[in-house]
């Protein structure tokens, strides 16, 4: 069965550093997502990303926040000046049509910022 | 931001018995209501999804909405121990419908 893949499981990075989270979607699905979960608390959405633009975006995805679909396959989530806030598990997922599609989750990178 | 409330739990029920997860929604333009599993450490997985009122049926588990009482239901039916995780409930919203709000989860334990 096709997967969402997010690399790296894990990210280890300096307080104020840029991050760069990957996804790679199922190969047909045209709508791409992704959430937040710190630990113990709820998963929350940042944002959706359809036909190379930003289809919604929650409070949380302020001006830090930046998706880009580089290449046709990745989907990646970048942080510009990570803060210690910004510890949690991060997960991608896709669907292959709008809001009444179920979505399919990567396995998720665990986010450490230090 | 709406809100989407379920009972933290922790819910136990005895192996083979009926699960009862509950969820209410404070968005009356939701359209798309899910239900993931998720396990500790682990990304959420999708057990069912319902868009109209009533039930609907997969294997043990049956998802009901009621559209005007906001509100959607998980049963799970013969409970066996691997059903033991956090139940998370999902709503659309947003101006596209395309924006989705996670319940905090129930956390469910069979017992053998």
């Amino acid at each position: 069965e096709p997967e969402v893949t997010q690399t790296p499981s894990h990210q280890v990075t300096q307080m104020g550093q840029e991050v760069i989270l990957r996804c790679v979607p199922i190969s047909n699905h045209l709508y791409f997502y992704w959430y937040r979960q710190i630990l113990g608390q709820k998963v929350e959405f940042l944002v959706s990303f359809y036909n190379n633009e930003i289809s919604e975006k929650s409070e949380i995805f302020d001006d830090q926040f930046s998706v880009e679909r580089p290449d046709g396959s990745n989907f990646t989530l970048k942080i510009r000046s990570t803060k210690l806030e910004d510890s949690a598990m991060y997960f991608c997922a896709s669907t292959l049509g709008t809001h009444n599609q179920p979505q399919h989750f990567g396995d998720g990178t665990r986010l450490s910022i230090l | 931001q709406k809100e989407v409330e379920q009972n933290s739990g922790p819910l136990s029920v005895p192996e083979g018995a009926i699960a009862s997860l509950n969820c209410t929604y404070s968005d009356r333009g939701s359209q798309s209501f899910f239900w993931y599993r998720q396990y500790s450490g682990k990304s959420p997985e999708l057990i069912m999804f319902i868009y109209s009122n009533g039930d609907k049926e997969d294997g043990r588990f049956t998802a009901q909405l009621n559209k005007a009482s906001q509100y959607v239901s998980l049963l799970i039916r013969d409970s066996q121990p691997s059903d033991s995780a956090t139940y998370l409930c999902a709503v659309n919203e947003g101006r596209t419908g395309n924006q989705f709000y996670f319940g905090t989860g129930t956390s469910l334990t069979v017992i053998p």
